[in-house]
């Protein structure tokens, strides 16, 4: 069954550096993966998404992520983290076949921005 | 646009009682779900459809209902409401099932069973 862990519950970085939030995958097959943020009382909102390719996504808000095949990895990065991106963030898998647009994801990390 | 919209916002029942939760879409999208969202447990898939008429089970489906007559709506019904079914529910859609499309949130509903 396809699924993605995100390894860290809480991510605390200071404002200005840079921000990374890990994520790895388990597909049979090529993967579709993507990178969601909710804000606080809000649903979530898409940044980016991997289908083949270059290896390096770029996404909303400054936001980038990194597929690797061999790590089974997509973890997401901004190079100079703001206060206004501490929320929560998703990363979630799809493994394209008809029918189904059904997608895993990972159980989030908190990510706080220190001004 | 207005994208994705649910309703209500909020929501108290009792143990036992039922409701229904609604979610719609004005993009014309063929794929629409329903998740809940548990602290420490991401976003669960309830169950989700591919087209007018046409439902399935996800991976928590028990004690919830669907249907989908139009292609705008899709209805979450809970049968009688159990305290484990205090969560956070959303709905999303989806441009297609084939294709690598993003799905489309709605702001959620905050439902608490007592």
């Amino acid at each position: 069954a396809q699924s993605v862990a995100q390894p860290e519950d809480q991510v605390n970085v200071a404002e200005g550096n840079p921000l990374t939030v890990k994520c790895t995958y388990s597909v049979s097959g090529n993967p579709y993966l993507f990178w969601y943020v909710q804000y606080p009382n809000r649903g979530l909102q898409f940044l980016l998404k991997y289908i083949t390719g270059d290896n390096l996504v770029k996404g909303s808000y400054g936001f980038e992520a990194e597929f690797n095949k061999s790590q089974t990895s997509f973890h997401l990065k901004k190079p100079s983290a703001l206060v206004s991106d501490s929320a929560l963030y998703f990363c979630a898998v799809r493994v394209p076949f008809y029918g189904n647009n059904r997608l895993a994801f990972g159980k989030g990390n908190q990510v706080v921005v220190i001004p | 646009n207005a994208g994705v919209t649910q309703t209500p916002k909020f929501q108290v029942l009792k143990t036992g009682q039922s409701m229904t939760l609604q979610c719609a879409q004005d993009m014309n999208h063929e794929y629409m779900s329903w998740y809940r969202q548990d602290p420490g447990m991401g976003l669960r898939l309830i169950h989700y459809s591919v087209g007018a008429g046409i439902t399935d089970q996800g991976e928590v489906p028990n004690g919830y209902n669907v249907s989908r007559s139009t292609t705008e709506d899709f209805p979450l019904r809970l049968l009688s409401a159990a305290p484990s079914q205090t969560s956070v529910y959303f709905c999303a859609s989806s441009y297609s099932t084939t294709g690598p499309y993003e799905q489309y949130f709605g702001p959620g509903t905050r439902l608490t069973v007592t």
